[in-house]
């Protein structure tokens, strides 16, 4: 069974300038994470999915910072303008409700320079 | 904002020996979880104990939980060098459907 796919693994922008982040989540899960982890840092939850509706958003810089999740599969976060602070790994994750109550499964992560 | 604290923040051992780590958390959880991540890649998932267990084994692996402390810890004996990662702790709280980490704690097992 494939795991979480992300993509691109590392981007390198200059501030100021938009990124996108991709994620496919395992087939059938309907939960989907983005967390961001800084360095040294455990990961943060910016925003969870249940399917394609934000059910919690509340960590996630809505000025900058925008998500979406069509058709409750692949998802989308996006950084616009991105700032020197937004350098750190972006992890999608995916889970399915009632296996192992809240086992997360995680992608290798999108790795972020902002220069 | 980060529920569980890891301790120690760094470890380091000799193959062979057992390695101890320890989660300290604020509030009542649902079940408590840890995570491995190899240095460069994502998060992967170790144990779940939940809060009316109070030690769990997966191999090498033993994992205690103590509600009334609010702790918890993950021992890995007869460590391997390809044990050395970051381990974090996680724990589900209320109707929550997320997950909190720790910051974690980096072991180091030398050969």
């Amino acid at each position: 069974e494939a795991g979480v796919v992300q993509s691109p693994r590392y981007k390198i922008i200059e501030k100021k300038q938009p990124v996108a982040f991709w994620c496919n989540p395992i087939s059938g899960h309907n939960t989907l994470y983005w967390y961001r982890q800084n360095l040294g840092q455990g990961p943060e939850l910016l925003i969870r999915y249940e399917n394609e509706e934000a059910v919690d958003d509340s960590q996630l810089p809505k000025d900058r910072f925008s998500a979406e999740r069509l058709k409750g599969v692949d998802s989308t976060l996006k950084i616009q303008p991105a700032e020197l602070g937004d350098s750190a790994v972006y992890l999608c994750a995916s889970s399915f409700p009632g296996q192992g109550r809240n086992t997360i499964y995680f992608g290798e992560g999108s790795w972020l320079t902002v220069v | 904002s980060q529920q569980g604290e890891e301790d120690p923040q760094a470890l380091s051992i000799q193959e062979g020996e057992n390695a101890t780590m320890n989660c300290s958390y604020k509030t009542s959880i649902n079940n408590l979880q840890w995570y491995r991540q190899n240095s460069g890649r994502g998060l992967v998932h170790l144990i779940l104990i939940r809060s009316n267990e109070r030690e769990k084994h997966s191999g090498r692996l033993r994992v205690t939980l103590d509600t009334s402390k609010k702790s918890s810890s993950l021992l890995i004996t007869a460590s391997r060098a390809a044990d050395t990662a970051s381990y974090f702790c996680a724990t589900d709280e209320g109707s929550a459907r997320q997950l909190t980490f720790g910051s974690g704690t980096q072991l180091t097992v030398l050969p």
